[in-house]
């Protein structure tokens, strides 16, 4: 296990509301990442980090913010949640250049 | 526009059979190639990865080879095992860059 944890595992929300998800981890990893998993897209990237306050963005960045304070914790937040964003979000982690992602185990998250 | 393909959605092999799993990129730039497998409910596992100075790597079961004047890598195993049904998921990126992109994925099932 890599030592990641994403909080919650599961949630519903109504399209217009705000919602964050957690990345946490224990493995004092430089890098984290936001990735989305829909059929037919495989996994996308939403955002990602390489330091403390060092954020960029990915292919699917839109309707996304990010905030990482604290090397153990990766926030990401929908301002206003959308039907589209519908989806299963994972949060992933890495060491250094030349190095896999690994990955948390998920959360699903419904937007009705 | 994807930059990683995995044409082939699915792949039913018999239990002790080679499983080749394909996967096609169109960025010249990318020299790191992994490989993942995904269980329902669970986040992506790495299995294996390649770098661009080699055309294979091994190992147990795994093997991936890289072609890269077609822009091309597989996945093979052997022999095939009826735990080795879950979804494979192919990645790539610069080894020095930040970003890794995946592919839709091909879902194995193993027949025993």
């Amino acid at each position: 296990d890599a030592g990641i944890t994403q909080s919650p595992r599961h949630k519903v929300t109504e399209t217009g509301t705000p919602v964050t998800l957690r990345c946490h981890q224990t493995e004092n990893h430089r890098y984290m990442y936001w990735y989305r998993q829909d059929p037919g897209h495989g996994l996308r990237l939403i955002h990602y980090s390489y330091g403390v306050k060092d954020t960029d963005k990915g292919e699917v960045s839109d309707g996304y913010s990010v905030s990482r304070s604290k090397t153990e914790d990766f926030l990401l937040t929908l301002e206003s949640a959308t039907s589209s964003q519908t989806s299963v979000y994972f949060c992933a982690i890495r060491s250094r250049d030349n190095s896999p992602l690994h990955f948390g185990n998920g959360t699903r998250l419904t937007v009705t | 526009d994807q930059q990683v393909k995995q044409n082939s959605p699915s792949l039913s092999v018999q239990e002790g059979r080679i499983s080749i799993l394909n996967c096609d990129y169109t960025n010249s730039m990318f020299d790191y190639f992994l490989w993942y497998k995904k269980y329902p409910a669970e986040g992506p596992t790495f299995l294996i990865s390649i770098s661009s100075i080699k055309d294979k790597n091994e190992d147990g079961r795994f093997t991936v080879f890289l072609n890269k004047s077609a822009k091309h890598l597989s996945l093979h195993i052997v022999p095939s095992q009826p735990g080795d049904s879950a979804v494979y998921f192919c990645a790539a990126s610069v080894e020095t860059g930040n970003q890794f992109y995946f592919g839709t994925g091909t879902s194995l099932t193993v027949i025993p």
